[in-house]
């Protein structure tokens, strides 16, 4: 499959407890993204990366919370510290460099803090 | 501050129905307008894009069209199907270098047999 991945798809955790989220993009897509999205809501941007560069931070993305993506490829998304309002379902993206092309999205980690 | 708006929130229809989901946006300076489908607890599926440059784009029994200048997208579902249910998302980007899109709420739809 050369689709985005991302690990776990589900996540339980207790409030306070540090989670790592992993994204795997399509292995040519320069440009990797996360949102997060709430019940009844669309996605809300998080940060994306061009390569191994983080070039965007939406004001969502607190202190908490940390996303890498060292060697260009695979991004990791970690949340410190975890509070009930964390819970969410956490979705990756990837594209192409450029405007024109579209984003493609992973299947996505849903996060419950307990 | 682009704001997406999807009317209607929630729609029910019998199967084979003829339907328009509809999407509008606040500053009709976009790039590119994208639909997807989303199914309960899964990611996103991308339907069609469509650039600010076109006035529509189809796949099969899907059409969106695009008309920038008073802010709308709609995306009409011919002979709708029970596989169709889902949630119809539309997101915008606009021009300025960082290519973040900004969704609405979607539209979730059941179509029943």
């Amino acid at each position: 499959d050369t689709g985005v991945s991302q690990n776990p798809r589900h996540k339980i955790t207790k409030r306070g407890q540090n989670v790592t989220f992993r994204c795997d993009p399509i292995s040519e897509h320069n440009r990797l993204y996360w949102y997060r999205q709430t019940l009844g809501q669309g996605p809300e941007f998080l940060t994306y990366f061009q390569n191994e560069a983080q070039l965007e931070k939406s004001r969502l993305l607190s202190d908490r919370f940390s996303a890498e993506r060292p060697k260009g490829s695979f991004s990791t998304l970690e949340i410190q510290r975890t509070e009930q309002g964390d819970s969410a379902m956490y979705l990756c993206a990837s594209s192409l460099e450029g405007d024109l092309y579209e984003q493609y999205f992973g299947p996505g980690t849903r996060l419950t803090v307990t | 501050k682009q704001e997406v708006t999807q009317i209607p929130a929630a729609l029910s229809v019998p199967e084979g129905e003829n339907l328009v989901l509809n999407c509008s946006f606040t500053d009709s300076a976009i790039y590119n307008l994208q639909w997807f489908r989303q199914d309960p607890g899964k990611g996103l599926t991308s339907l069609l894009l469509i650039q600010s440059s076109q006035r529509e784009q189809t796949s099969g029994r899907l059409n969106a069209s695009l008309d920038k200048s008073s802010g709308r997208s709609t995306l009409y579902i011919a002979a709708s199907q029970p596989g169709d249910s889902a949630t119809y998302l539309c997101a915008v980007r606009q021009p300025g270098g960082s290519y973040i899109p900004t969704f609405g709420r979607g539209t979730s739809l059941i179509v029943h047999p």
